[in-house]
Formats: structure tokens, sequence, C-alpha cells
């Protein structure tokens, strides 16, 4: 069993809806990540947050907004997605956090993913 | 910039046949090097992670080697099973993914 655990698993919304997708983690670590995977692709990151602090956006539209609300807890906001942002969202956490030019030893801890469709 | 580039697929294997992929990289510093597997429908976990140049990682039945000398860490098992089919991904630290590897295993 997965300890991060991602709600929903499933999310069908329209180009004009708001919606949120929720990510939770109980292991203690102190970095939490948003990462995005199309079909058939490896996953990208998309935002990194460090003792509940944005770390890191990978220039992701304003469309997508994350919110750490505690060190357990990582929020993703969707408001007029359009249909290519249709992807399996992942989020995971790690023990460390850490910069790209700094290398990491410690492990990604993923969830299974919520799975976005947007009409 | 770092980088990782990892063997295209799909891989057909037969039951108990010998399984390489191949993963090479590009890296400032020395970072971690992961294996990660995905089933259908789900997220990514950990395979397997070597820490510095020569560790070996293992679990289930795979290895591999962080070879600082040849920039690899490729992936290998002796036996594969039809419960291996899955993806696979390389990874250089928890930002540079290769863009896997789907291994189909027959019966």
């Amino acid at each position: 069993d997965t300890e991060v655990t991602q709600t929903p698993k499933h999310l069908v919304m329209g180009m004009t809806n708001k919606k949120s997708l929720k990510c939770e983690q109980h292991m203690g670590h102190r970095a939490m990540y948003w990462y995005k995977q199309k079909a058939k692709k490896p996953p990208e990151l998309m935002f990194v947050y460090s003792y509940e602090k944005l770390s890191i956006n990978e220039s992701v539209p304003s469309r997508f907004s994350p919110e750490c609300p505690n060190s357990s807890l990582l929020n993703l906001h969707l408001h007029a997605l359009q249909p290519e942002d249709s992807a399996l969202y992942l989020c995971a956490s790690s023990q460390a956090p850490s910069l790209p030019e700094g290398g990491s030893t410690g492990e990604l801890f993923f969830g299974e993913g919520s799975r976005l469709t947007v009409l | 910039g770092d980088s990782v580039t990892q063997m295209e697929g799909p891989v057909t294997l037969s039951e108990e046949a010998f399984l390489t992929i191949n993963c090479t990289y590009t890296a400032t510093g020395y970072p971690s090097l992961f294996w990660y597997v995905q089933y259908p429908g789900e997220g990514l976990q950990l395979l397997l992670k070597a820490t510095k140049a020569d560790d070996k990682g293992s679990n289930k039945g795979f290895e591999a080697t962080y070879r600082k000398e040849t920039t690899s860490f490729h992936l290998e098992k002796g036996s594969v099973q039809v419960s291996d089919s899955a993806v696979y991904f390389c990874a250089l630290g928890k930002f540079y993914f290769g863009s896997g590897t789907k291994l189909n295993v027959k019966p």
C-alpha cells in the first residue's frame, strides 16, 4: 500500500470549472512534489515544496495553483484548464528536500495519481 | 545539464528470459540513481537505488550497478516473470527521468 494518498483517483471537469487535487503523507517527509504524466511519457516536474514553502515552479501556467497547508498536505487547485491538461497528476514526497543543482540521495514516494480529464 | 537516456521499448520477452534495460546519464556532482516501476493505472514505485559509484542496488531479483566510468545504470534480471510486465523508469536524483521502457513478458 502506498503511503502517499491522492484524491480523487479520477476527475472529469469542464474548462470553466474549478476543482482541486489533494495529496497527503504521514511519513514526516519535508518535501512534496507535483508531477504531470502524459500517456507513455515520463513524469514531468511541476512544483516542489520544501518545508511547506514553494521552492521550485517549473514555469507552470497559472491555471495550476499549488498550496501546502501543512507538512502533510499538498493541494493542486485547477481553474480554466484546457483539454491538453488532461493527464495523470502524481504527488510525491521525500525525506529531504533538494535542488536540482545540488543533487539528492533520497528516493521519491509516489501516490497512485489522479487521472484528470478536461472536456 | 543533467539528463538520463533510456533504451526505447517496448521490450517483449518470454517468461524466464534474461532482461537488460540500458540507462546512461549525464550529471554534474554525484547524484543518486534510481529505477522506478509503474504498473498500469498506478503511480511509480521505487524498485532499487544506488547512491554512489560502484554501488549495486537490488530488489526482487532486479539489479543495477552505478558505473561512473561508463555513466551507466543498466537494469538486469536473470529470469523475468509475467508479473514483471510494467513500465520501468531510470531516474537521476528527483528531477530527471528517462523516457521509460515498457516490458511485456509472455507466458
